[in-house]
Parts: structure tokens; C-alpha cells; sequence
């Protein structure tokens, strides 16, 4: 099976615009929708981008993602940071019924 | 609306046998798999497998990661649109908090709703 990397946590400043990348180890990023959930501290996860590009509804437009296949990676970008959007991030994926999820990225805002 | 509601936490001795739900609402049960993800304190997502409610019966029905496989055993409920997560025999590392989650599709899509988490404490 494949595995997911992700840095263990990033900081950035309120307004400016933090990129978290995600980083398939084995197989092509491509070849499989990645996801990404934010976990607030004592909450549920909840989906902020699902099969690579799309937002929910009620996912603000300032969350986006994007995938490099030369790099075998997704990212999810977030601009205009607010403090409330410090959490936990989680990338996920899959691969011959199997589900994988990134080690995940603490954001500190 | 799509729910997903949890039973409550629970403390366990290492050796007892466990079993926590989810109950859903809010849409067609039969329509979407169900998923399981740990949680140990501190610590990332796991996911533990996922159940096809519809085929529940079937050889294909339920998904495990390596992971968990024969570690625990998730079952659905159709009559009272409710999944399950069971351990014949706990241990320590069990404690955890697990989620329940609700595909968007089958088990190759996103989760797209999650219940709010059970708490489980296993300790002598």
C-alpha cells in the first residue's frame, strides 16, 4: 500500500496564504481523488476539499486544492487566513479498495 | 438532514468485548457506505474499514484496512439504519476515539459526513 506525507505543522500570519502539501510515496497522485479534512481541537473532521479541486458548499472560496503530478503531490491552499482556520489538516486518498489518510498538519495561525 | 449519531463513551478492562454505534438518518441508508476511523490520543486519522449497508450480506459488503483486518468487526443494522464497530477482546492500545463517517458514494469517494466521536478507555 502507499502512504501519504505531510509536513508535521506549518505557521503563517493572519491575512497571508499557507500552502500544506501532501505526498503520495508509491503509484501517481493522479490516479486517485485526494480529499482533505479539517479537524478543530475537540471536533469531528469535516471535508474542505474533495476529489482534488472541489469545495463543499459552505466551504469558503478561500480554501483550494491542486495536484503536481511532477512532484506526486496534492496541496491544499488556504488565503487570507482567519484564526479560526487553525486546526488539524488531513489529506486522504485511495488505491485498490484500500483508504489512506496523511500523517495530517497542524496549522498554527 | 444527514446525521450521524454516536453512542456514548465508554470504559472497558483489557480482554472484554466491546460494541459501539452509529446511528444514521437523514437519507437512503442503503445508498452510501459507512466507514470507521481511529483516533488515539494525540494522534492522526486511521481509517478501520468501511461497510456497504445495501450488500451487507455479501462476501464483498465490507472492506478492511490490513491494519484492522481480524482485529474488529464492522456490521450494519438495516432496520434501524444503525453500523457497528466490535472488539471480542479488547486491549490497551484500543483506547481511542473512533468515528463513524458516511461515503459520498461507494468506498472509492470522500467522507462526507462524520458523527461526532466515541470515546473508549480500556484499562485495568
Amino acid at each position: 500500500n502507499f502512504m501519504l506525507t505531510q509536513p508535521h505543522s506549518v505557521s503563517e500570519s493572519p491575512e497571508k496564504t499557507v500552502t500544506i502539501s501532501c505526498t503520495r510515496n508509491s503509484g501517481s497522485i493522479a490516479n486517485n481523488y485526494v480529499q482533505w479534512y479539517q479537524q478543530r481541537p475537540g471536533s469531528a473532521p469535516t471535508i474542505v476539499i474533495y476529489e482534488g479541486t472541489q469545495r463543499p458548499s459552505g466551504v469558503p472560496d478561500r480554501f483550494s486544492g491542486s495536484i503536481d503530478t511532477s512532484s506526486n503531490s496534492a496541496s491544499l491552499t488556504i488565503s487570507g487566513l482567519k484564526t479560526e482556520d487553525e486546526a488539524d489538516y488531513y489529506c486522504q486518498s485511495y488505491d485498490n479498495n484500500i483508504v489512506v489518510f496523511g500523517g495530517g498538519t497542524k496549522l498554527t495561525v | 438532514e444527514v446525521q450521524l449519531v454516536q453512542s456514548g463513551a465508554e470504559v472497558r478492562k483489557p480482554g472484554e468485548s466491546l460494541e459501539i454505534s452509529c446511528k444514521a438518518s437523514g437519507y437512503r441508508f442503503t445508498d452510501y457506505w459507512i466507514g470507521w476511523v481511529r483516533q488515539m490520543p494525540g494522534k492522526g486519522l486511521e481509517w478501520m474499514g468501511s461497510i456497504s449497508p445495501r450488500d451487507s450480506n455479501t462476501r464483498y459488503s465490507t472492506r478492511y484496512s490490513p491494519s484492522f483486518q481480524g482485529q474488529v468487526t464492522i456490521s450494519v443494522d438495516k432496520s434501524v439504519t444503525t453500523a457497528y464497530l466490535q472488539w471480542s477482546s479488547l486491549k490497551a492500545s484500543d483506547t481511542a476515539m473512533y468515528y463513524c463517517a458516511r461515503l459520498q458514494g461507494g468506498l472509492m469517494t470522500q467522507f462526507a459526513y462524520w458523527g461526532q466521536g466515541t470515546v473508549v478507555t480500556v484499562s485495568s
